[in-house]
C-alpha cells in the first residue's frame, strides 16, 4: 500500500525558504488518479491546504501562499517537494504531505479525498 | 473560497453516547464533502467521503448525511477509540478547504 514520508529541516529562519521532500512508497508517483499535495496545520489556522503536483509538473496553490510557493516532482525518484519562500513565525506548522486521491462514482462523476497522509513535520521559523 | 464551519467546536460525551458534529458551508458544495479523524499528535484519516460513503474499514457507528450546504457526521454508539478531533473538508473546488474541527472529549 502507498505510504508517504516527509524529510527536511526542522527549523528555518525567518526571510529564508522552507523546503521539505516527500517520498512516496509502495506505489508509482505517476498516476492518473493522484494530485499530490501539501498541508500545514497550526493550533491558530487549523489545517491549510497549500496546493498540488500532478506526475506531470502540473500545479495548483492555494491563492493565499502562490506568491510565496513553489512545487515539484522527480518521477526518477518518486518524490515531491515544497519550498516556501520568505518565511516568517506565521509558518511554523506541521507541514504534511498528503494524496489527494480521485475516483470516479458509480454515479459518473469524481469523489476526491486526502489519503494516505504523511506522519508530518514540524517546521519551525525562528532565528 | 469556500467557507466551512463545525459546530460545536468541542463536546464532552460518554462510551455509548449517540454524538453528532454538523458542517455547514458558505455556498453549495452538493455532495463533495469529507470527514477525517485526527488523533493527538497523528495525521488526520478520511472516515467519509462523498458526504456518505463509509471509508474501507471505517466502523458502522460512523455515518454521515447532507448535501448542499448542510452535512453531519454522526457516531452511534461511542466508544474509546472515537474520543479525537473530527474534520470536515470539501473538495467541490479548489483550493480546498476544512472545517476549523471539532474535538470530542471523555465526560
Amino acid at each position: 500500500q502507498v505510504q508517504l514520508q516527509e524529510s527536511g529541516p526542522g527549523l528555518v529562519k525567518p526571510s529564508q525558504t522552507l523546503s521539505l521532500t516527500c517520498t512516496v512508497s509502495g506505489g508509482s508517483i505517476i498516476s492518473g488518479d493522484s494530485y499530490w499535495t501539501w498541508i500545514r496545520q497550526t493550533p491558530g489556522k487549523g489545517l491549510e491546504w497549500i496546493g498540488y503536483i500532478f506526475y506531470n509538473g502540473n500545479t495548483y496553490y492555494n491563492p493565499s501562499l502562490k506568491s510565496r510557493v513553489t512545487m515539484s516532482v522527480d518521477t526518477s525518484k518518486n518524490q515531491f517537494s515544497l519550498n516556501l519562500s520568505s518565511v516568517t513565525a506565521a509558518d511554523t506548522a506541521v507541514y504534511y504531505c498528503a494524496r489527494d486521491l480521485s475516483t470516479l462514482h458509480s454515479s459518473g462523476y469524481y469523489v476526491n479525498w486526502f489519503g494516505p497522509w504523511g506522519q508530518g513535520a514540524l517546521v519551525t521559523v525562528s532565528s | 473560497d469556500i467557507q466551512l464551519t463545525q459546530s460545536p467546536s468541542s463536546l464532552s460525551a460518554s462510551v455509548g453516547d449517540r454524538v453528532t458534529i454538523t458542517c455547514r458551508a458558505s455556498q453549495s458544495i452538493r455532495t463533495f464533502l469529507n470527514w477525517y479523524q485526527q488523533m493527538p499528535g497523528k495525521a488526520p484519516k478520511v472516515m467519509i467521503s462523498d458526504a456518505s460513503t463509509l471509508q474501507s474499514g471505517v466502523p458502522s457507528r460512523f455515518s454521515g448525511s447532507g448535501s448542499g450546504t448542510d452535512f453531519t457526521l454522526t457516531i452511534s454508539g461511542l466508544q474509546p477509540e472515537d474520543f479525537a478531533t473530527y474534520y470536515c473538508q470539501q473538495t467541490y473546488t479548489t483550493p480546498r478547504t476544512f472545517g476549523q474541527g471539532t474535538t470530542v472529549e471523555i465526560k
